[in-house]
């Protein structure tokens, strides 16, 4: 079972910043947040990832709570190309296999 | 980021026929790679772990003799769906990650029918 829960969708203006949540409880010291992201039709998209500190690229940003039980991927400035499912997970190192859960299906509106 | 393929990316066959399905690393050499497939609406279900030199990891459920993995070298994974029937249609999709780097990258997809 995926280790992270998040919102079946959420909507979004175009040209605001999208907040999408997860949650990760039971997350352990030594395991990092990855954000990806699925268009439809393609292969899932790395977006970010992060151990404890907030990070920042030219794709979004990763806000993890001091306890490391949530963490927030905002998107600056929403455009219809981000139209997708995004997805949250926790693992330990990059060989691990990724548990995919439903994802948050993110619409952006003109 | 690094560049992981997929070939071919659309497939038709009938009933009874093999597929094969590759994976490459393009940039970078992938020790580790996974394979998952994905049904319409659902999201991707890992089907097995590959690593170079050795037999792959099959998640439970998933058939090693119908689904043939082959990873010969440090940037190929090969998956063969072995008589194929209509309920193997699906989007099958690799990941990979490799030495040096932090992240898992995936492929932009196989998708298969079976007629």
């Amino acid at each position: 079972d995926a280790k992270t829960t998040q919102p079946t969708s959420m909507d979004c203006a175009e040209g605001r910043a999208a907040n999408l949540p997860c949650n990760h409880s039971t997350i352990s010291g030594n395991e990092y947040v990855y954000w990806y992201r699925q268009i439809h039709s393609q292969g899932p998209q790395y977006i970010i990832h992060g151990l404890k500190n907030n990070e920042t690229n030219e794709m979004a940003s990763l806000i993890i709570t001091e306890d490391r039980k949530s963490s927030t991927l905002i998107l600056p400035h929403a455009t219809l190309r981000d139209t997708a499912v995004y997805y949250c997970i926790v693992i330990t190192f990059r060989d691990d296999k990724i548990i995919f859960g439903k994802g948050t299906r993110l619409h952006i509106l003109p | 980021g690094a560049v992981v393929s997929q070939h071919p990316s659309r497939v038709i066959c009938k009933s009874g026929t093999s597929v094969k399905i590759e994976c490459r690393s393009l940039d970078f050499q992938a020790t580790t790679m996974f394979w998952y497939r994905q049904f319409p609406k659902q999201s991707l279900m890992l089907m097995a772990t590959s690593n170079e030199g050795s037999k792959a990891t099959y998640e439970q459920g998933v058939e090693k003799d119908k689904f043939l993995i082959n990873h010969a070298s440090l940037t190929l994974s090969t998956l063969t769906v072995t008589s194929a029937h209509p309920e193997d249609s699906s989007f099958y999709i690799c990941s990979a990650s490799g030495a040096g780097g932090d992240t898992q990258y995936f492929g932009p997809g196989t998708r298969l029918t079976v007629l």
